[in-house]
């Protein structure tokens, strides 16, 4: 079946520091899906990268979607405080409905 | 505007007890998924949903039951707990679409239930 690899699993910096997170599919993929969970909270919804090659941005945070489909990134400007927790890639085949296979997950820790 | 709404927030179970999660959504969403969370495990599907009356099987989906008789509700039941099912459960909705259209398939997720087994 699908796999979504992400690495790193956790990720300490200095606030202020730069962080990356990365994102691999085994097969294609139809969209890709970043979500964002604080500790103790729930998965919340980033951004939805569909085309090849596409890059958004929000604020200080930068999503890639690879030529082929079959990577991302999530890259974080200066980090602050308020950007600690879990990152979460989630890759969609197929064509509709939201069965989303996750990364494990990158937990970002930010020292002030 | 509820959105997802799971219960109990948190439940501790002996071993081979059943019980059932609830999940409501209030957002005529068409697909509702369980997921359960685990350290260094990411977010694994349990079951989903595509509509009423239509249930799948995700990568996880031993030793849990659902059915869905509603759109709103998608019920996630444990018949004979152990402790490899201790972790914390999410359920998640979505409208349905075209993966290629911007804002179809996105999650939104309940606040989560913590199940502990003894």
């Amino acid at each position: 079946g699908q796999q979504v690899m992400q690495i790193p699993q956790y990720q300490h910096v200095q606030e202020g520091e730069d962080f990356t997170t990365y994102c691999n599919s085994s097969t294609t993929l139809s969209n890709i899906q970043w979500y964002k969970q604080r500790p103790g909270g729930h998965p919340v919804f980033l951004i939805q990268l569909v085309k090849s090659g596409e890059v958004k941005k929000q604020k200080r945070l930068t999503f890639q979607f690879g030529e082929a489909k079959k990577n991302s990134s999530l890259h974080i400007t200066a980090t602050q405080t308020t950007d600690v927790g879990t990152y979460f890639c989630a890759g969609l085949s197929g064509t509709s409905y939201g069965k989303l296979t996750f990364g494990q997950g990158t937990i970002l820790t930010v020292h002030p | 505007n509820a959105g997802v709404t799971q219960t109990p927030k948190f439940q501790v179970l002996k071993t081979g007890q059943s019980m059932t999660l609830q999940c409501a959504q209030d957002m005529n969403h068409e697909y509702m998924s369980w997921y359960r969370q685990d350290p260094g495990m990411g977010l694994r599907l349990i079951h989903y949903s595509v509509g009423a009356g239509i249930t799948d099987q995700g990568e996880v989906p031993n030793g849990y039951n659902v059915s869905r008789s509603t759109t709103e509700d998608f019920p996630l039941r444990l018949l004979s707990a152990a402790p490899s099912q201790t972790s914390v459960y999410f359920c998640a909705s979505s409208s349905s679409g075209l993966a290629e259209v911007s804002g179809a398939n996105v999650l939104t997720f309940g606040a989560g239930s913590r199940l502990t087994v003894l």
